[in-house]
């Protein structure tokens, strides 16, 4: 079982259309949470960091619940230019020690249609 | 803003060759990641420096080696190269802050190797 897990999709949305993405992560000691996007034989670039008090960015919101080790990641109003894969993301911890490693859930693929 | 600078972008190997990649990272960033991206797959690991120290290592193997430099930058030195290796090589670089989290780290456009 993979420490990230995420549905890898892909999601087909029409323009405009609210879309919600969601991860769950294995290690209960995990302090820090991202997702990142990538697109197709690119970099992945950082979206956002994800906090306890969840937060929003623009178009993007992130919410965590550390009970349920549950992520989410919402996009509203979708572009054609969200079309991506993103990823959910958490540093890796080895005992109590943030290792500053970042693993990675397989991505989910959003493909955002006119 | 200045991003993290990778090279070469591309390499073509024959096996059991020898392939260097460069990683300059963000400047003032003090830690270095490595990651490989084999094609479908989601980045994994390979090894990080804080201060010029390895300060981590992943499911790297041995035939690698790295190292980062009084300059930060960072050299993956990949010996007797094998089919398995051809992937996509990313470096990231961070400021590692104190306590560790949320050290957000921004990757570099990555090399892309082609073992033949």
């Amino acid at each position: 079982r993979k420490e990230v897990e995420q549905d890898p999709g892909p999601f087909n949305v029409p323009e405009g259309a609210t879309v919600a993405f969601n991860c769950t992560y294995s290690n209960s000691a995990s302090q820090s949470f991202f997702w990142y996007r990538q697109d197709c034989r690119k970099e992945p670039k950082l979206l956002m960091s994800v906090y306890s008090s969840g937060n929003e960015d623009g178009r993007f919101t992130a919410q965590l619940n550390r009970a349920s080790q549950y992520i989410s990641l919402l996009i509203r109003d979708s572009k054609l230019s969200d079309s991506a894969t993103y990823l959910c993301v958490v540093n890796g911890y080895h005992g109590s020690s943030n290792t500053g490693k970042l693993i990675f859930g397989q991505g989910t693929t959003l493909q955002v249609k006119p | 803003a200045a991003g993290v600078i990778q090279s070469p972008r591309h390499l073509i190997k024959e096996k059991r060759e020898t392939a260097t990649l460069k990683c300059y990272p963000i400047p003032r960033h003090d830690t270095v990641y490595w990651y490989q991206q084999g094609p479908g797959q989601d980045p994994q690991f390979l090894i990080s420096f804080y201060e010029k120290m390895q300060s981590d290592k992943g499911s790297i193997p041995d035939r690698f080696s790295a190292q980062q430099f009084s300059d930060y930058h960072s050299e993956l030195n990949m010996s007797s190269l094998e089919l398995g290796d051809s992937a996509l090589y990313f470096c990231a670089s961070s400021f590692w802050t104190s306590g560790g989290s949320y050290n957000e780290q921004f990757f570099g456009p990555g090399t892309r190797l082609t073992v033949l």
